[in-house]
């Protein structure tokens, strides 16, 4: 089984900042990851799959890159509609979720 | 627009079977384009995808659950359905219905907004 961990678990930052959450795969996955945003009590939205290619309507604040490994996903300037978990899932091998980040406000 | 929404009991007593059913509109499960999967979440923690069923009938699953999952769809109802045996309290969750966009797409692309399934006697 792949195994998707991600960093930190919980991350504190204010309007304005550039986040980075990282998320590790045990083995490659090429480009085949994808990012959701989870608010509470709702369901998942789609950011990003195939690592990179940004899902229609998602803010352009919104990024993602890496292959094989090693994957980010980047919020060029926070924004307070963006404090959620954020969760990626590998789609290589059958299909697997990271634990998930929770953004909070600083 | 591409809209599920998951219907069935919330409650199931220990070591019975849970059965949940997707209704989609806006788009057909007999499609070939793509899959149509499950995703759980237990209360205040991750997401656990569960499985999918194809237009041809064919399934897959996460390996922890293949013993106690089965599939099905319904395409005269454009539905589709999970039945999990032998539940027991770490069941308890969130279950979503999603569309997976398949081979190589295996990306969750529209969600329903999730029914509680709680595990007790």
């Amino acid at each position: 089984d792949i195994q998707m961990t991600q960093s930190p678990s919980t991350l504190s930052a204010s309007v304005g900042d550039r986040v980075t959450i990282t998320c590790r795969a045990s083995q490659s996955i090429s480009s085949w990851l994808a990012w959701y945003q989870q608010k509470p009590g709702k369901a998942p939205k789609l950011l990003i799959y195939k690592a990179s290619s940004l899902e229609g309507g998602v803010p352009s604040r919104f990024s993602g890159s890496g292959s094989g490994t090693e994957f980010t996903l980047t919020i060029s300037s926070l924004q307070p509609d963006d404090f959620a978990t954020y969760y990626c899932q590998q789609y290589n091998s059958y299909r697997t979720f990271g634990q998930g980040t929770k953004v909070e406000i600083k | 627009q591409v809209q599920l929404q998951e219907s069935g009991p919330g409650l199931v007593k220990p070591s019975e079977t849970l059965s949940l059913t997707c209704t989609v509109s806006g788009d057909s499960v007999s499609s070939g384009n793509y899959y149509w999967s499950w995703i759980r979440q237990p209360p205040g923690k991750g997401l656990e995808w569960i499985g999918y069923i194809q237009n041809s009938g064919s399934t897959n699953c996460n390996p922890s659950l293949k013993s106690r999952v089965t599939f099905s769809a319904d395409t005269s109802k454009n539905q589709f359905s999970l039945k999990l045996s032998s539940v027991t309290a770490a069941d308890t969750a969130v279950y979503y219905c999603a569309r997976d966009n398949g081979y190589r797409l295996g990306y969750f692309d529209f969600w329903g907004q999730g029914t509680l399934v709680t595990v007790s006697s």
